[in-house]
């Protein structure tokens, strides 16, 4: 069966180091998104991509990169981790780019503390 | 800008008790609204949407009809079951998905 995988699951690092989120997806899908999960905020979007070699900004992407190299992964990266970015965040991928109907599927999350 | 509305939770109710979760929106366009639940320790998964006006969208019980007069997309199950216990997203679609802030319902036996 497809399906979208994030690894790793759980991840505690300190302020100021590098973390790389991976997500990977066996629907072929086109469109991959990142978001993070905040008490009182719901999900908000960081990045998304369309296709390959194609990314885009969301709501909250400073201190985010994100790049494309193949269809099936879209790393996360925080250049320079911040408490502010203790969060849960989630990846998931569709089929149809800008269109409104387009079910998103999401991986199950990746539990980042920063201390 | 786009904006979605829910109530705060959480929800509590005993099984076989009637749900409501309201949800109402902010668009310019014509969005497509759709409902993710949020099992716990899991991501969220689709449960219904709509994708324009007097549609109604259902799955597993549940049910939301897109009300373009009153923008709104409320949830409603007839009888919750414990298993129901999750948090329930409201959504909305035009380029993006929009996302309220959550629902907690909690079903007691």
């Amino acid at each position: 069966d497809a399906e979208i995988t994030q690894s790793p699951r759980h991840k505690i690092t300190e302020t100021g180091r590098q973390v790389t989120l991976a997500c990977h997806q066996t629907w072929n899908h086109n469109n991959m998104f990142w978001y993070r999960q905040d008490l009182g905020h719901g999900l908000r979007l960081i990045h998304y991509s369309y296709g390959v070699q194609d990314t885009n900004k969301g709501e909250v992407s400073d201190g985010y990169s994100v790049s494309r190299s193949n269809t099936e992964d879209l790393p996360l990266t925080l250049e320079s981790a911040a408490s502010s970015q203790t969060s849960v965040y989630f990846c998931a991928s569709s089929d149809l780019a800008g269109e409104g109907t387009d079910t998103q599927y999401f991986g199950p999350g990746t539990r980042l503390t920063v201390l | 800008g786009d904006s979605v509305t829910q109530m705060e939770g959480p929800v509590t109710l005993s099984e076989e008790a009637f749900l409501t979760i309201n949800c109402t929106y902010t668009a310019t366009g014509y969005p497509s609204l759709f409902w993710y639940v949020q099992y716990p320790g899991e991501g969220l998964q689709l449960l219904l949407k709509a994708t324009k006006a007097d549609d109604k969208g259902s799955n597993k019980g549940f049910e939301a009809t897109y009300r373009k007069e009153t923008t709104s997309f409320h949830l409603e199950k007839g009888s919750v079951q414990v298993s129901d216990s999750a948090v329930y997203f409201c959504a909305l679609n035009t380029d993006k998905l929009i996302f309220g802030t959550g629902t907690r319902l909690q079903v007691f036996p």
